[in-house]
């Protein structure tokens, strides 16, 4: 595998369901972030982990929780999702250099959820 | 604030034409960088180009080029000899810097693409 992976593609789940969505990365990196990108709204940057801490987190409401258990995976854990949360959501990971060393974000191919 | 606004919702071009997709930026900071990616169906980000705001020469790349105007706070795509597999929805993005040394991008709405055979 290489670049950045993520499973499953597609996924359906009710909104008293808990799954969880895997990310992870071939590259190296030691930054990983989430994204969401609904219909109505341009890509949201969710989350953002740095050497597996979390540094950032744009006021994701808490029925999703990340998880970075190293800095090759990333999770998104679901439980009692609503039918807005419906989008698909995209992991990218990215080699921050130094302070004015800025290096591009590469992305996974997405999962796209469906909240029933 | 940091903002990106991609006034093209959807374009419609001909094989072969040439396209131009607009960027404007906002922010505060004298350090920054910008950033376009291309989403074709698959749903994937393809990473095209990173420029900071202390270079402001152009780029060229084949059939893409860019140009970054500062004083009008504009960072524009054109494709040249448009093709088929152009077709994608193409996003404009800035970051700016932190002591961190993490790159939190925020994209435009983007503009989706369509070439006509």
């Amino acid at each position: 595998e290489t670049g950045v992976t993520q499973t499953p593609r597609h996924l359906v789940m009710g909104m008293t369901n808990k799954k969880s969505l895997k990310c992870e990365q071939h590259l190296g990196h030691n930054a990983m972030y989430w994204y969401k990108q609904s219909a109505k709204k341009p890509l949201e940057l969710m989350f953002v982990y740095s050497l597996e801490e979390r540094v950032e987190n744009n006021s994701v409401p808490s029925r999703f929780s990340p998880e970075c258990p190293n800095s090759s995976h990333l999770f998104l854990h679901l439980h009692t999702l609503q039918p807005e949360d419906s989008a698909l959501y995209l992991c990218a990971s990215s080699q921050p250099g130094r302070r004015g060393d800025y290096n591009e974000q590469f992305f996974g191919p997405g999962t796209r959820l469906t909240v029933l | 604030a940091q903002k990106v606004t991609q006034a093209q919702t959807e374009i419609s071009v001909v094989e072969k034409e040439d396209v131009t997709l607009d960027c404007v930026y906002e922010t505060r900071d004298t350090t920054y960088y910008l950033f376009w990616y291309k989403q074709p169906p698959s749903g994937e980000l393809v990473f095209l180009i990173r420029r900071n705001s202390f270079d402001e020469q152009n780029e060229i790349s084949g059939r893409y080029s860019w140009n970054f105007q500062k004083s009008t706070s504009s960072f524009n795509f054109t494709i040249t000899a448009s093709q088929v597999v152009d077709s994608a929805v193409y996003f404009c993005a800035l970051s700016e810097e932190r002591d961190s040394g993490n790159t939190p991008l925020v994209f435009g709405k983007g503009t989706r693409l369509s070439v006509i055979a």
